[in-house]
C-alpha cells in the first residue's frame, strides 16, 4: 500500500555535527508533518509544512517541504544531546488521506 | 503536557486477563486514535474515533475492544492477549479527523505474560 519511507534508519553523530533526515512518499501530499519522541517518551508533534518548497526553522531545525510535495527533510545544525530521540515524518496518504507515519530516524549524539 | 492522560502508565497482565486502558483529552478534539508502538516496529494504527464514531479499524485482533464514550474518552478493553501483543500502547487526539496534527499521550507500557 503506500507508504512514507523514512531514511536513514539510525544515525550516530558526534555532539556539534549536523544531522539530515529525509521522508519520501510516491504520491503528492497535501501537507507533511514532523514529530520527535525521546527515548522513553511519546511523539511530540514539531511543525506541518503546507506549501511546495516551503521552508521553516525552528532554533537550529529545518524543515524542508520538495516543491513536488513528495519529499521532506529535516536538518539539525550542530547536534546537541537534547537532539537524542527519533523522529518521524507523517502524510496523509491513501484515499481517505489517514496519516500515516514513516519508520522513523532514531538519533543518537556522542557527548 | 497534559493535553492527554492515560492510565495505567504501566500494565502487566496474563493471557486470561482482562484489563482496559484508558484515555482522555483535554483539548476539545473531536478524533481519537489507539497506536500499538512495539520495540522493531513503527507506529502501528489501530482505531480511529471522529465524533464518537469508530472511522478506521486496521484489521486488529478482536482480542482489542475500543470503546468511546463520549469525545473526551477513549478506553481499549483486552482479553486473552497473547506475549507477542507486549508494546506500548499510544493514545492521540487530534482536533479532527484525517489529516490533522496529533498530540499524544504518555502511553502505557503493556506486558503480557
Amino acid at each position: 500500500g503506500q507508504q512514507v519511507m523514512q531514511i536513514p534508519q539510525y544515525q550516530h553523530v558526534q555532539e556539534g555535527e549536523d544531522f539530515t533526515t529525509y521522508c519520501n512518499s510516491s504520491t503528492t501530499l497535501s501537507n507533511i508533518q514532523w514529530y520527535k519522541q525521546r527515548p522513553g517518551g511519546h511523539p511530540v508533534f514539531l511543525i506541518q509544512l503546507v506549501k511546495s518548497g516551503e521552508v521553516k526553522k525552528q532554533k537550529r531545525l529545518t524543515f524542508q517541504f520538495g516543491e513536488a510535495k513528495k519529499n521532506s527533510s529535516l536538518h539539525i545544525t550542530a547536534t546537541q544531546t537534547t537532539d537524542v530521540g527519533t523522529y518521524f515524518c507523517a502524510g496523509p496518504v491513501g484515499s481517505n488521506y489517514k496519516l500515516t507515519f514513516g519508520k522513523g530516524t532514531l538519533l543518537t549524539v556522542n557527548p | 503536557e497534559t493535553g492527554v492522560t492515560q492510565t495505567p502508565r504501566h500494565l502487566v497482565m496474563g493471557m486470561t486477563n482482562k484489563k482496559s486502558l484508558k484515555c482522555e483529552q483535554h483539548l476539545g478534539h473531536n478524533a481519537m486514535y489507539w497506536y500499538k508502538q512495539s520495540a522493531k516496529k513503527p507506529l502501528e494504527l489501530m482505531f480511529v474515533y471522529s465524533l464518537e464514531e469508530r472511522v478506521e479499524n486496521n484489521s486488529v485482533p478482536s482480542r482489542f475492544s475500543p470503546e468511546c464514550p463520549n469525545s473526551s474518552h477513549l478506553f481499549l478493553h483486552l482479553h486473552t492477549l497473547q506475549p507477542e501483543d507486549s508494546a506500548l500502547y499510544l493514545c492521540a487526539s487530534s482536533q479532527d479527523w484525517p489529516n490533522y496534527e496529533q498530540y499524544f499521550g504518555p502511553g502505557t507500557r503493556l506486558t503480557v505474560t
